[in-house]
């Protein structure tokens, strides 16, 4: 069965640096998702993504975030300067798209980034 | 804005239990709903779904019935087993790929 994959399963990073994590959703998949969870608490909608542009973003994602699709399969979240408080397990998830259907997104495994 | 309520946990149970964790929920328009559920050190998994008001979703022995009327999406199973224990999380979501709103998720555990 199809399935959403990232990279990498885990990142440590310093206060300050760049950070890119890396998502292969569904290969017929239109729509794209960033959600976080920090540890203990629930999951949270970061961006959605459609058509190489933002669809809808969370008050959450402020100017350090930026998302790309670079080419036909990868979507990537970059956090331009990491704060501890982004210490989280991000999950991407992706959608088939079908105008007019009742979606289910599908989870990748999630990125668990530490931030020290 | 919509908003998923989940009963508090963590919730501990013998196995063989009957379970039931507690879903409401408020929303603008008519959402989808949904149970995911994550194993320790894993991912979210979908579990069930329902897509309109009564629908029943159901899988692996997890039922959960779409209420309109309560706003409740309520998880139940007649017994659970050990490998049950996870953290379960009720969502809702729309048509046209919107995005999907989560609880807090409720910890289970099932003991021997």
């Amino acid at each position: 069965e199809p399935e959403v994959t990232q990279t990498p399963s885990h990142q440590v990073t310093q206060m300050g640096q760049e950070v890119i994590l890396r998502c292969v959703p569904i290969s017929n998949h239109l729509y794209f998702y960033w959600y976080r969870q920090i540890l203990g608490q629930k999951v949270e909608f970061l961006v959605s993504f459609y058509n190489n542009e933002i669809s809808e973003k969370s008050e959450i994602f402020d100017d350090q975030f930026s998302v790309e699709r670079p080419d036909g399969s990868n979507f990537t979240l970059k956090i331009r300067s990491t704060k501890l408080e982004d210490s989280a397990m991000y999950f991407c998830a992706s959608t088939l798209g079908l105008a007019g259907l009742q979606e289910t997104q599908y989870f990748g495994p999630g990125t668990r980034l530490l931030v020290l | 804005g919509d908003s998923v309520t989940q009963m508090e946990g963590p919730v501990t149970l013998s196995e063989e239990a009957f379970l039931t964790i507690n879903c409401t929920y408020t929303a603008t328009g008519y959402p989808s709903l949904f149970w995911y559920v994550q194993y320790p050190g894993e991912g979210l998994q979908l579990l069930l779904k329902a897509t309109k008001a009564d629908d029943k979703g159901s899988n692996k022995g997890f039922e959960a019935t779409y209420r309109k009327e309560t706003t409740s999406f309520h998880l139940e199973k007649g017994s659970v087993q050990v490998s049950d224990s996870a953290v379960y999380f009720c969502a809702l979501g729309y048509t046209n790929a919107g995005k999907s709103t989560f609880g807090d998720g409720t910890t289970l555990t099932v003991k021997p």
